[in-house]
């Protein structure tokens, strides 16, 4: 199975800060790789998909890039409503694997 | 609207069973491969079955192989999970999940564009 190592587990930051998640995949997943925004009590949200396609109605203040088998989600200028949790996704294939999930908590 | 409902969770005692429902609406749903993700209370998300479009490939997490099968009714616009010899745990908010259909230059699918509400499934004695 692929793994998805992602980092940090949690941050602190201010509205207004810049903002960087990394998920590593254990072997190449090409750019099958999607993040997901949940706040609690909800179903997650499709935020990224295809390493950097940004889904239909997500604010351009979030963004994805790739190198090899790092990915990144970036959020300039967090607002209010972008403190929750960020979870990576590969789906180049079966299982379809997570990454642990980073927290995004305000400072 | 797209929308998906799940239904049929509740509490079922350790080697039970339970069959979970997700009803689609406001998309052509016998075109899009579906997924059950689930996510056990307070921890993170975990990928639980695939099913194609016409049923042809399906896919299970190593977790539940064997126990869980995954199925759907084009006709009626629903995807199931059934659930056998459940564990402690198994005890989740289970999701129904749409597979995206993105065509640029290649099609790319695989990310969870579409997510239900979650249905909670607790199994204890």
């Amino acid at each position: 199975d692929i793994q998805m190592t992602q980092s940090p587990s949690s941050l602190s930051a201010s509205v207004g800060d810049t903002v960087t998640i990394t998920c590593r995949a254990s072997q190449t997943i090409n750019n099958y790789l999607n993040w997901y925004q949940q706040k609690p009590g909800t179903a997650p949200k499709l935020l990224i998909f295809a390493a950097s396609n940004l889904q239909t109605g997500v604010p351009s203040r979030f963004s994805g890039s790739e190198s090899g088998t790092d990915f990144t989600l970036t959020i300039s200028s967090l607002q209010p409503e972008d403190f929750a949790t960020y979870y990576c996704q590969q789906s180049y294939n079966t299982p379809k694997t997570f990454g642990q999930g980073t927290k995004v908590e305000i400072k | 609207e797209v929308q998906l409902v799940e239904s049929g969770g509740g509490l079922v005692k350790p080697g039970g069973s339970l069959r979970l429902s997700c009803e689609a609406s406001g998309f052509i749903f016998r075109s899009y491969s579906m997924n059950w993700v689930r996510q056990a209370p307070g921890k993170g998300l975990e990928w639980v079955s695939y099913i194609s479009s016409s049923s042809r490939y399906i896919y299970y997490a190593d977790s539940v192989r064997g126990r869980f099968t995954i199925s759907r009714d084009n006709a009626k616009n629903s995807l199931y999970l059934q659930m056998n010899s459940l564990r402690a745990d198994d005890t989740a908010v289970y999701y129904c999940a749409r597979d995206i259909v993105y065509c640029g230059g290649d099609c790319y699918e695989g990310a969870h564009d579409y997510w239900g509400q979650g249905t909670l499934v607790t199994v204890s004695s």
